[in-house]
């Protein structure tokens, strides 16, 4: 099984501000990271797929970068619509997720 | 545009089997898809349960793969779950979900997502 470290668990950051999450495979998953938003209540939601591709309709202060061991959202421009849980998803083999950051606004 | 509605019982007791139904919208069982099924536990992170393509063909969480069964139904284009052996460790929300074959094989139509609780 593939583990995934995402880290921090937990940020608040101010809107405006630029905010950076990581996310290390226990092993090489060549570029198949992605990254989903969850706001509470709500079933998550696809931002970046195959490490760096935006999905459609998300806004383009969402970027990723990274492969094989070390991946990185960003987000900048912090807005208040932004307060929700990410999570990054290894698809490399047998899925498997981070345990998820929550971002605050304050 | 593709929607996914999970349906099952709220409410499962102990050594019980959940099953729950995803009913597909708007698009194909038989695309080139993968229909998954992720549960989050109350406050909890996402976790991957399983998958099944519409060959019949399916992957398992090895944490889970002895409780677990997935299926397909074309004919009503829609996908089950079973788990066997409850304990109230598997108190969740359950989603189903559509992951795509190719490209990222990133998960990108959710359901709503149906809470389960295991107790007596």
């Amino acid at each position: 099984d593939i583990q995934m470290t995402q880290s921090p668990s937990s940020l608040s950051a101010s809107v405006g501000d630029r905010v950076t999450i990581t996310c290390r495979p226990s092993q090489s998953i060549n570029n198949y990271l992605n990254w989903y938003q969850q706001r509470p209540g709500k079933a998550p939601k696809v931002l970046i797929y195959a490490a760096s591709s935006l999905q459609s309709g998300v806004p383009s202060r969402f970027s990723g970068t990274g492969s094989g061991t070390d991946f990185t959202l960003t987000i900048s421009d912090l807005q208040p619509e932004d307060s929700a849980t990410y999570y990054c998803q290894q698809s490399y083999t047998t899925p498997s997720f981070g345990g998820g950051t929550k971002v605050e606004i304050k | 545009q593709v929607q996914l509605q999970e349906s099952g019982p709220g409410l499962v007791k102990p050594s019980g089997t959940l099953s729950l139904t995803c009913a597909v919208s708007g698009d194909s069982i038989s695309s080139n898809k993968w229909w998954t099924w992720v549960r989050q536990s109350p406050g909890k992170g996402l976790e991957w349960i399983g998958e099944i393509y519409h060959s019949g063909s399916s992957n398992y969480n090895p944490s889970l793969k002895s409780r677990v069964t997935i299926s397909i139904d074309k004919s009503k284009n829609q996908f089950s779950l079973n788990l066997s052996s409850l304990t109230a460790a598997d108190t969740a929300i359950y989603y189903c979900a559509r992951k795509n074959y190719d490209g990222g094989r990133d998960v990108d139509i959710w359901g709503q997502g149906t809470l389960v609780t295991v107790s007596s």
